[in-house]
Order: C-alpha cells, then sequence, then structure tokens
C-alpha cells in the first residue's frame, strides 16, 4: 500500500541547475498539492492541481513548474535552482479539497 | 488577525499528564478541520478529524467551537512517543482549489519523562 511516493529523497544541486520532483500516488486522488516546509515557516502551498490536465498557484508558486500529465503524478519542477529554493519539499494528495491530505515522506533538497 | 493561528509552543509536559492546545481560526465559514501530526524531519500524518459533536480516539480528544472558532486537541495520559508537532487544517466550503485551505505552523509537543 504505496499511498503517496516521492522521488527523489534527497538532492545536492548547484545554483543554476534543474531538477524535477516526482509525486505519484496510487488512491486515485484528484487533488494533489506541493508545499515546501522551511523552519519556522510552517507548510507552503506552492502549486496544486485539483485533476488531470489542471495546474494552479498557491503561495509561494515563483521559481517553480508543474505539471500533471497523468492523474497520479504530479511533478514539480525547478527551472534554475536558487539557495533560496533549498528546503524539504512535501507532495500531498486529497479526493477532494474537504478531505484530508495524505503526504509523501518528502524531498530534502539542498541548493549550494 | 490570521486565517489559522496556533501556540508554537514548546509545551513541555511530564509522561502521563493531560495536556490540550487550540487552533483558532477567523473565517466563520470555516466547514471542515482536521489534527494532523508532525514528527522531527517527518511528513505530517492525518491524527484526526475534528467532528462538530466533538470526537475521541483512544488517549486524544478533538473539538470544535463554532462560538469562539477553535477546535481543540486533548491528550490524556501523555507518552514520550506523543512528542511531535501537532498541525490544524482548516477548510472553508464551498470553495475552489485550494482557496480557503489552511494549515497551521503548529504546536510543538515535548513529554518529559
Amino acid at each position: 500500500n504505496a499511498g503517496v511516493t516521492q522521488t527523489p529523497k534527497f538532492r545536492v544541486l548547484k545554483t543554476g541547475q534543474s531538477m524535477t520532483l516526482l509525486c505519484a500516488q496510487d488512491m486515485n486522488h484528484e487533488y494533489m498539492y506541493w508545499y515546501r516546509q522551511d523552519p519556522g515557516m510552517g507548510l507552503r502551498l506552492i502549486h496544486y492541481s485539483v485533476g488531470e490536465g489542471t495546474t494552479a498557484k498557491g503561495e509561494v508558486p515563483d521559481g517553480y513548474n508543474v505539471s500533471r500529465l497523468k492523474k497520479q503524478n504530479f511533478l514539480l519542477g525547478l527551472e534554475s535552482a536558487a539557495p533560496s529554493q533549498t528546503s524539504v519539499y512535501f507532495c500531498a494528495s486529497s479526493y477532494d479539497r474537504s478531505q484530508p491530505q495524505h503526504f509523501g515522506d518528502g524531498t530534502r533538497l539542498s541548493i549550494l | 488577525r490570521k486565517e489559522v493561528e496556533q501556540d508554537p509552543g514548546p509545551f513541555n509536559v511530564p509522561e502521563g499528564a493531560t495536556v490540550a492546545f487550540n487552533c483558532t481560526y477567523s473565517n466563520s465559514a470555516s466547514q471542515s478541520f482536521f489534527w494532523y501530526r508532525q514528527d522531527c524531519r517527518k511528513e505530517p500524518k492525518l491524527l484526526m478529524s475534528v467532528y462538530s459533536s466533538g470526537n475521541e480516539d483512544g488517549r486524544f480528544t478533538a473539538q470544535l467551537n463554532r462560538a469562539s472558532q477553535y477546535i481543540s486537541l486533548l491528550i490524556r495520559d501523555s507518552k514520550l512517543s506523543d512528542s511531535a508537532t501537532y498541525l490544524c487544517v482548516v477548510i472553508i466550503i464551498p470553495g475552489g482549489g485550494a482557496d480557503g485551505l489552511t494549515f497551521g505552523k503548529g504546536t510543538h509537543l515535548i513529554i518529559q519523562p
């Protein structure tokens, strides 16, 4: 019973490099979310999706792009990584917006 | 007033004690409420939903006070393993997308032996 799976678990990048974080869920959830969590800041929503083929901006979308080509996958891209994007990134999914979210175990990203 | 507020703590509580903390919300249209638990450097995990009539799950009791616009979490007979950060989630229904869906920043609980 995988739930929400994030890859990779850890990554170190140099400033200016690009990368994609993958989130996969096997619960047939419509909603998917990307958050970042920094010390003392709580969870901040980056982008979210309300269904296959849809994406929308959250609270802190700048510097990130997302895609939801398949219902089960939600990709988060960093086109040109910056040190300010050093963070722990969590993906989550839910059946709809009124239902609880289920989280992946996070990606720890360091930008040097 | 912030949409969702929690006392960040830390709450230092002796093992076996009862501890309670609240989460206040500003929008009276808020309809759906949850408590999550997050261990250090781990993902948030759903602890329990909060129902209008209040609900209990073992040592944990969640309550909703609509008049004063807060939800509460009470932990009885606290264990060392209860040490964690507790996040509340408040959702406004109806709404679109992620609008009106807010996580609190969490209350840090430390159970001391």
